[in-house]
């Protein structure tokens, strides 16, 4: 049983470029989450899809961010025009059906913005 | 506002002794609770978790206390390894939000 995986774990950009992300969930879990972790922070939630649908979008997902789930399985999260605040560590996460609560969390896509 | 407060952002424990990492949250809605183990570069890996209707839950060498009169719970490891430095996150649920909230974590440190 694989975990959750992103692609890429590390990415440079300069000021106003965009960027996109990839999440792959565990393979039988309907529900994926976005999290944005800044240095001293915990994981602070972003938006969240049940297969395809994205039922809830957080306060901190600007306009410029867009998290599409096409077809229920792998998820991308794209930024554009990047600002020097989007620096962050991105994380994905996932949760089965059956145990809905309980979040597996995929290694994270460094994004440092210049 | 921060509904779950780690207050010691860090703490060494000699290894075999009993690591205690704490945790205190605001809102009286959360039902669920769970400590997730962070290593550098990685995400968050899920460790053990407790419903409010239970006050203990224990897996091998990790035990989770949940006192919810004083909306606090705690994160027992015994006996300490080298290997359980990390930083370690306490998470909340409330019925019907599809997100956990976050504490600001607990870096443990483990001497050999």
């Amino acid at each position: 049983d694989t975990g959750v995986s992103q692609d890429p774990r590390h990415k440079i950009t300069k000021r106003g470029q965009n960027v996109t992300f990839r999440c792959d969930p565990i393979s039988e879990h309907n529900r994926l989450y976005w999290y944005r972790q800044t240095l001293g922070q915990g994981p602070e939630f972003l938006t969240y899809f049940q297969n395809e649908a994205q039922l809830e979008k957080s306060r901190l997902l600007s306009d410029r961010f867009s998290a599409e789930r096409p077809k229920g399985s792998f998820s991308t999260l794209e930024i554009q025009r990047t600002e020097q605040g989007d620096s962050a560590m991105y994380l994905c996460a996932s949760s089965s059906p059956v145990a809905q609560v309980t979040q597996y969390f995929g290694p994270g896509t460094r994004l440092t913005v210049l | 506002d921060q509904q779950v407060k780690q207050n010691s952002p860090s703490l060494s424990v000699q290894e075999g002794r009993i690591s205690i990492l704490n945790c205190d949250y605001t809102n009286s809605m959360f039902d669920y609770f769970l400590w997730y183990k962070k290593y550098p570069a990685e995400g968050p890996t899920f460790l053990i978790s407790i419903s409010s209707i239970k006050d203990k839950n224990e897996d091998g060498r990790f035990t989770v206390f949940l006192n919810k009169s004083a909306k606090h719970l705690s994160l027992h490891i015994v006996p300490s390894q080298p290997g359980d430095s990390a930083v370690y996150f306490c998470a909340a649920s409330a019925p019907g939000a599809n997100n956990l909230f976050f504490g600001t974590g607990t870096r443990l440190t483990v001497i050999p």
